[in-house]
């Protein structure tokens, strides 16, 4: 059990499909992350929120839309992905930033856009 | 942007052998690095952090890692492994972004296989 928990664990979309991936935490943390994991590649940091504000916006196409209604949920709503985006999509909490507290991870949802 | 380097993506071990992993990262101030596995079919997990001192940090499962300043370097370490330390793990370092704010940067991982 990790305190952090994704839905769906697995998810196949069509390019011009809406969906959205959710994210739980019960840890009493204050800060949420999307991360990007693809095959042998870095995980790569998407969004950052700390206290329901988004902080950190790596760069990321505005196919992918994140929400924080407060600090223990976070949506990625999902439209017009292109096959490359089909990757596990991780979502992570910590207390505070993230510089001293560790990340918690839940187990991902797996993409796949056709 | 920061980079970090791990470049050994499969490592394959026998058992009571020793285990060491290359870690690397550009970034050239101050740093907090970290170890994280993910056993297959499980989540990430933090293996061991280091933030400051003692730059030989222990971490769970007789896992450690030694922080080189010189070298930009935090590989990690066991003397023994065992069948159960088959996993991929993940080197990190929590830097400055390009807009000033830190955020954790990961390697690409390297997959461990130890043979009974």
């Amino acid at each position: 059990e990790t305190g952090v928990t994704q839905t769906p664990r697995h998810l196949v979309m069509g390019m011009t499909n809406k969906k959205s991936l959710k994210c739980e935490q019960h840890l009493g943390h204050n800060a949420m992350y999307w991360y990007k994991q693809s095959a042998k590649k870095p995980l790569e940091l998407m969004f950052v929120y700390n206290f329901k504000e988004q902080t950190e916006n790596n760069s990321v196409p505005s196919r992918f839309s994140p929400e924080c209604p407060n600090s223990s949920h976070l949506f990625l709503h999902l439209h017009t992905l292109q096959p490359e985006d089909s990757a596990l999509y991780l979502c992570a909490s910590s207390q505070g930033g993230g510089e001293y507290s560790p990340l918690h991870f839940g187990n991902g949802t797996r993409l796949t856009v056709t | 942007a920061q980079s970090v380097s791990q470049h050994n993506h499969h490592v394959i071990l026998s058992e009571a052998a020793s285990l060491e992993l290359g870690c690397n990262y550009s970034y050239g101030g101050t740093v907090n690095l970290f170890w994280y596995v993910q056993y297959p079919g499980q989540h990430l997990q933090l293996l061991l952090k280091y933030f400051s001192g003692d730059p030989l940090v222990k971490g769970i499962k007789g896992f450690e890692a030694e922080f080189i300043k010189s070298k930009f370097s935090f590989n990690l370490r066991k003397p023994s492994v065992q069948w159960s330390d088959t996993a991929e793990y993940f080197c990190a370092v929590n830097a400055p972004l390009g807009t000033g704010r830190r955020a954790l940067t990961f390697g690409s991982g390297t997959r461990l296989q130890v043979q009974p």
